[in-house]
């Protein structure tokens, strides 16, 4: 099976550590998008990537915050300097676009969580 | 502005019995996807029912069918026949071109099926 994979699922880390997350999307999908999701709350959208192309950003989004899609495949997601309202699940959703029939629906991995000590 | 709002944060519906989850959403693009996912306790989000704002006809996927009221800007998810597998959070959700395409969810509703 070729889904969305995440690495790594889970990740402890002290605060004002650095941390990177990797994504890699479904192989035919253009787009990929990376949300946040805290308990019992809809995902957050963060960013999004058209091929390598970064084209929006949230406000959610600080400068302690950086996302790459360098090559057009997978993502990385890095937190520099983490605080503890960083601790989160970190979703990461792929989808085609301009593929006839599609829906623009989301395929998403199983994410990342993170906890900030 | 975009906008997604689901007033239920839990809601309870006997095994077999059906079920209505509320959306409410606002756009001011005429052009717009809705969009349901269910989330399990696993974490893993799945997609489960579209509608497109121009779609004449409410979409209709398995046990699951959309009640889509554009005047009322609502798109209420209805579940038939409930199993006890389908406890999870559900979000309701929507893509528009004044967005950008990003997809914006709503805060949720968790679903409890009881025996």
């Amino acid at each position: 099976d070729t889904g969305v994979s995440q690495d790594p699922r889970h990740k402890i880390t002290k605060r004002g550590q650095n941390v990177t997350f990797r994504c890699d999307p479904i192989s035919e999908h253009n787009r990929l998008y990376w949300y946040r999701q805290t308990l019992g709350q809809g995902p957050e959208f963060l960013t999004y990537f058209q091929n390598e192309a970064q084209l929006e950003k949230s406000r959610l989004l600080s400068d302690r915050f950086s996302a790459e899609r360098p090559k057009g495949s997978f993502s990385t997601l890095e937190i520099q300097r983490t605080e503890q309202g960083d601790s989160a699940m970190y979703l990461c959703a792929s989808s085609p676009m301009g593929v006839a029939g599609d829906l623009g629906e989301l395929f998403f991995g199983e994410g990342s969580r993170l906890t900030v000590l | 502005a975009q906008k997604i709002t689901q007033t239920q944060p839990g809601m309870f519906v006997q095994e077999k019995e059906a079920v209505t989850l509320d959306c409410t959403y606002d756009t001011s693009d005429p052009s717009y996807g809705l969009f349901w996912y269910k989330q399990p306790s696993s974490g893993e989000m799945i997609f489960l029912i579209y509608q497109g704002s121009y779609d004449q006809q409410n979409a209709t996927e398995g046990r699951y069918s959309l009640n889509f009221q554009k005047a009322r800007k609502s798109a209420n998810l209805v579940i038939s026949a409930s199993q006890l597998g389908d406890s999870a959070m559900y979000f309701c959700a929507m893509r528009d071109s004044g967005g950008g395409f990003k997809t914006i969810f709503g805060a949720g509703t968790r679903l409890f099926v009881k025996a």
